[in-house]
């Protein structure tokens, strides 16, 4: 069973880079999309991006100036860096896989069926 | 961007009885394969987001069958036959059509 755990410090301070890691387990990074997405009282939950083989990205255009995803595959890893960090970025943090569901009449759709449990970042001072 | 609306946003439930949410998309999220691109979530404070509908109405293996999901083109709807204590949670509707992927406000589901 695929399980995903967001790491990375729990407090940042305005204008810092937050810097997250997750840590995939029971299963490889290869052949998956993978999403970041994040939740917070004031926007509930807001899609940060996707990263497919570290080949393949797309960013949310709100964020894309400030973000960058990665992915280790060596490690089993996904990381996301969020720069130049506000208030507004307080959220809980998700990694997520992309499953695939195949068509009946051939290709693919893709769901986030694989969550972790997500890590809290504040930003202050 | 796609804006996904939900309504109620909260939701007192009696557990035995059914429940509905509704989410509306501000374009169509039929793609061209004949499937409509919508999902459904459900958040608990401390636990793994769920999976609990794609393309409207396919329930993934291990949610239980008394959720189902409805709804083409512009409108959707996630129902629960009866709700159980356990639902008690945010779900939140997602289009899968476009990046960016964008979700409803929530609904706030909680026991009377």
């Amino acid at each position: 069973q695929v399980r995903l755990q967001e790491s990375g410090p729990g407090l940042v301070k305005p204008s810092e880079t937050l810097s997250l890691i997750c840590t995939v387990s029971g299963g490889s990074t290869r052949g998956y999309y993978w999403s970041w997405v994040r939740q917070s009282p004031e926007k509930g939950l807001e899609w940060i991006a996707y990263i497919y083989n570290s080949v393949t990205t797309n960013y949310n255009p709100s964020l894309k100036s400030r973000v960058a995803i990665s992915v280790d595959a060596s490690k089993n890893q996904l990381s996301l860096k969020l720069s130049s960090v506000t208030a507004a970025d307080t959220a809980v943090y998700y990694c997520a896989r992309h499953g695939a569901v195949s068509l009946p009449q051939g290709g693919y759709y893709y769901n986030m069926d694989v969550w972790g449990k997500g890590t809290t970042v504040t930003v202050s001072s | 961007d796609i804006v996904m609306t939900q309504s109620p946003l909260s939701l007192p439930v009696t557990p035995g009885e059914p429940a509905s949410i509704s989410c509306r998309s501000s374009q169509s999220l039929l793609h061209r394969n004949g499937y409509n691109y919508l999902e459904w979530y459900l958040l608990k404070p401390g636990q793994t987001p769920q999976l609990l509908i794609y393309m409207s109405s396919n329930r993934p293996s291990g949610v239980p069958d008394r959720f189902s999901g409805s709804g083409s083109g512009t409108d959707f709807t996630l129902k629960i036959s009866r709700v159980e204590a356990e639902d008690v949670g945010v779900y939140y509707c997602m289009q899968a059509l476009q990046t960016p992927r964008t979700f409803g406000q929530g609904t706030n589901v909680e026991i009377k």
